[in-house]
């Protein structure tokens, strides 16, 4: 069976730059996340998926950051405009219970210079 | 704010020893409890669950919760130098919101 599936591995943008991020989540995973994780830190979440719908999204800088999850399946994480301190890892998990048991995907790593 | 406090290490341990990870959580309402480990330069991986007050054993692995105290710990029996690796422990709340404290870092010395 596949993991989550994160693109791109990796990015090096200019601040200011726009830059988005696609997940696809284990199959038959109805609850996908978007974590964030600065280094030496805990993933932080920015935003949750039931389905297609987002059920909690109360961390997400929304003047700047904006998700999707087209048809419940696959989602999309853009950043626009990019600033320094965005530069980490962007994590995607999905899960089958939206109880707690995640897998991760192998995150897309951000640095904006 | 729901908390979740880790001490961030690293607890350096010998191998063959008992490391022993501690976590406390701030909402009462808490309802399920994890253990991530996470590699340098990978991602977090699940490596126990408990939902009730006791220990849950799962081959050298033991997680402990005790609810009264808000408090979740992960025995590592016989450590080994490949369980040398961030541990996270997370915390589900009401509504299925799952966060994560900031891991303890274990190192795991031949």
């Amino acid at each position: 069976e596949a993991g989550v599936v994160q693109s791109p591995r990796y990015k090096i943008i200019e601040k200011k730059q726009p830059v988005a991020f696609w997940c696809n989540p284990i199959s038959g995973h109805n609850t996908l996340y978007w974590y964030l994780q600065n280094l030496g830190q805990g993933p932080e979440l920015l935003i949750r998926y039931e389905n297609e719908e987002a059920v909690d999204d109360s961390q997400l800088p929304k003047d700047r950051f904006s998700a999707e999850r087209l048809k419940g399946v696959d989602s999309t994480l853009k950043i626009q405009p990019a600033e320094l301190g965005d530069s980490a890892v962007y994590l995607c998990a999905s899960s089958f219970s939206g109880r707690g048991e995640l897998f991760f995907g192998e995150g897309s790593r951000l640095t904006v210079l | 704010q729901k908390e979740v406090e880790q001490n961030s290490g690293p607890l350096s341990v010998p191998e063959g020893a008992i490391a022993s990870l501690n976590c406390t959580y701030s909402d009462r309402g808490s309802q399920s409890f994890f253990w991530y480990r996470q590699y340098s330069g990978k991602s977090p991986e699940l490596i126990m669950s408990i939902y009730s007050n006791g220990d849950k054993e799962d081959g050298r692995f033991t997680a402990q919760l005790n609810k009264a105290s808000q408090y979740v710990s992960l025995l590592i029996r016989d450590s080994q130098p490949s369980d040398s690796a961030t541990y996270l422990c997370a915390v589900s709340h009401a509504g299925n919101m799952l966060t994560f404290g900031g891991g303890t870092r274990l190192m795991v010395k031949p």
